[in-house]
């Protein structure tokens, strides 16, 4: 049970280059959300998934785009990448069984954008 | 849109003693989910402990307890017996029981002296 995993780990772009994050889980969770973390600030929300085929926005949407055909999968693609989106991102996963609703999240990646 | 305020940035604990870290938040909900989350330098976020609104307990996990108190909408955490381990940031968050939008403080980074 391998929980939540991301790849890459890290990540160095050009400007205007477009890439894809990755982000798989085995816990059949149907919860998923992308999350970047800013030197002196908390987690903030990109987008997220209520399950296969929907998406929705987040705090953060902008220069970023997710699909999620399977259960387990949610990519998040940067479509022109820019010095502002140096950051480290996070995938987590939502267990929604009353009673334990819980965020589990993957190891991260951190991207570099020059 | 809820906000999760963590008014210490730096906190530091004398190993084996006593530490609480503060964390307030704004919200018209009455059902949600409140969570303290702990990353090391690995990156790593790793949840110490959740409590959901409608319970008036506080939650405990070991040497961690929180003080939770609704009509203040306040959520501190308690940590006993301090151990070199525990250093790290420290992360308040919200989750709404309707959205699933999980709102993060921007942390107290808490440092253990031996």
């Amino acid at each position: 049970n391998a929980g939540v995993t991301q790849t890459p780990k890290f990540q160095v772009l050009k400007t205007g280059q477009s890439m894809t994050l990755q982000c798989a889980q085995d816990m059949n969770h149907e919860y998923m959300s992308w999350y970047r973390q800013d030197p002196g600030m908390g987690l903030r929300l990109i987008h997220y998934s209520v399950g296969a085929g929907i998406t929705d926005q987040g705090e953060v949407p902008n220069g970023y785009n997710v699909s999620r055909s399977t259960t387990e999968d949610f990519p998040l693609r940067l479509l022109s990448a820019a010095p502002s989106q140096t950051s480290v991102y996070f995938c987590a996963t939502l267990s929604a069984l009353s009673g334990e609703e819980t965020q589990y999240f993957g190891p991260g990646t951190r991207l570099l954008v020059l | 849109a809820q906000t999760v305020t963590q008014s210490q940035p730096e906190m530091s604990v004398q190993e084996a003693e006593t530490v609480t870290l503060s964390c307030t938040y704004d919200t018209s909900e009455s059902d949600y989910y409140l969570f303290w989350y702990k990353q090391p330098p690995s990156r790593q976020m790793i949840l110490v402990i959740r409590q959901e609104a409608y319970k008036q307990q506080n939650a405990t996990e070991n040497r961690f307890s929180v003080n939770f108190q609704k009509a203040a909408k306040s959520f501190s955490l308690k940590i006993s017996d301090s151990q070199l381990g525990d250093a790290a940031m420290y992360f308040c968050a919200f989750l709404s029981y309707n959205n699933n939008d999980m709102r993060f403080g921007a942390g107290t980074r808490l440092t253990v002296k031996p």
